[in-house]
């Protein structure tokens, strides 16, 4: 089944615990995003990636971290959460332009 | 700062409605209109994907037509049902090749039994 897998899906962390939100897709698609949602405000991108080893920054990156190793994950990375990234926070994949396939999402809240 | 804009922010309508709303966005450097559907407590599913202006598109009772010159796009649900409840997001790439993309806030859709 094709799909986008996010690990954990809920969190709930203290103010400064590095931690780690996975990302991958079966796909193969060249594209990924990480979204977060907060009330009133809709998706806001974090981070993309156009390909492996090839990342930019969204519209909110400041406070979050990603890499892309491999094609299939691009996991976010917060080094020392703050109580303003409690958030829903969504992973997409799609090829070049195409629509994308969001992940189910991980609920955060940092303490 | 490049914004979308979608209208109205929610909509009530009764079974069998059929009901409408707007996506707008800059009309200067298009790329894309992407139309997802999001349901309460799941995660948004691709709609459409638009690109030439004048495109209209349609899944099942749900089309969407595109006007990029000046800068909108509507989307349509025919004889509206309860499992069309749902926020419906309109989603634009801010730049060629780089796909960063600038998402609307949403129409938030309530079909009434």
């Amino acid at each position: 089944e094709a799909q986008v897998t996010q690990n954990p899906r809920y969190l709930i962390t203290v103010t400064g615990k590095k931690l780690t939100v996975t990302c991958s897709q079966n796909m193969n698609h060249e594209y990924m995003s990480w979204y977060r949602q907060d009330p009133g405000l809709g998706l806001r991108q974090i981070y993309y990636s156009m390909n492996v080893e090839v990342t930019d920054k969204g519209d909110v990156p400041e406070g979050y971290k990603v890499s892309r190793k491999e094609k299939r994950n691009f996991p976010l990375i917060l080094e020392s959460p703050s109580p303003n990234q409690t958030s829903l926070y969504f992973c997409a994949s799609s090829p070049p332009g195409g629509e994308q396939f969001f992940g189910p999402g991980t609920r955060l809240t940092v303490l | 700062i490049l914004n979308v804009e979608q209208s109205p922010q929610s909509l009530h309508v009764q079974e069998g409605d059929s009901t409408n709303f707007t996506c707008s966005f800059p009309s200067s450097n298009f790329y894309a209109l992407h139309w997802y559907r999001w349901e309460t407590a799941k995660s948004p599913e691709a709609l459409f994907v638009m690109t030439l202006n004048g495109d209209e598109k349609k899944k099942g009772r749900i089309s969407a037509t595109l006007n990029t010159k000046e800068g909108y796009s509507y989307l349509y649900i025919k004889g509206s049902q309860p499992e069309d409840s749902a926020t419906y997001l309109c989603a634009f790439p801010s730049t060629s090749g780089t796909y960063k993309y600038i998402f609307g806030t949403g129409t938030r859709l309530k079909v009434l039994a």
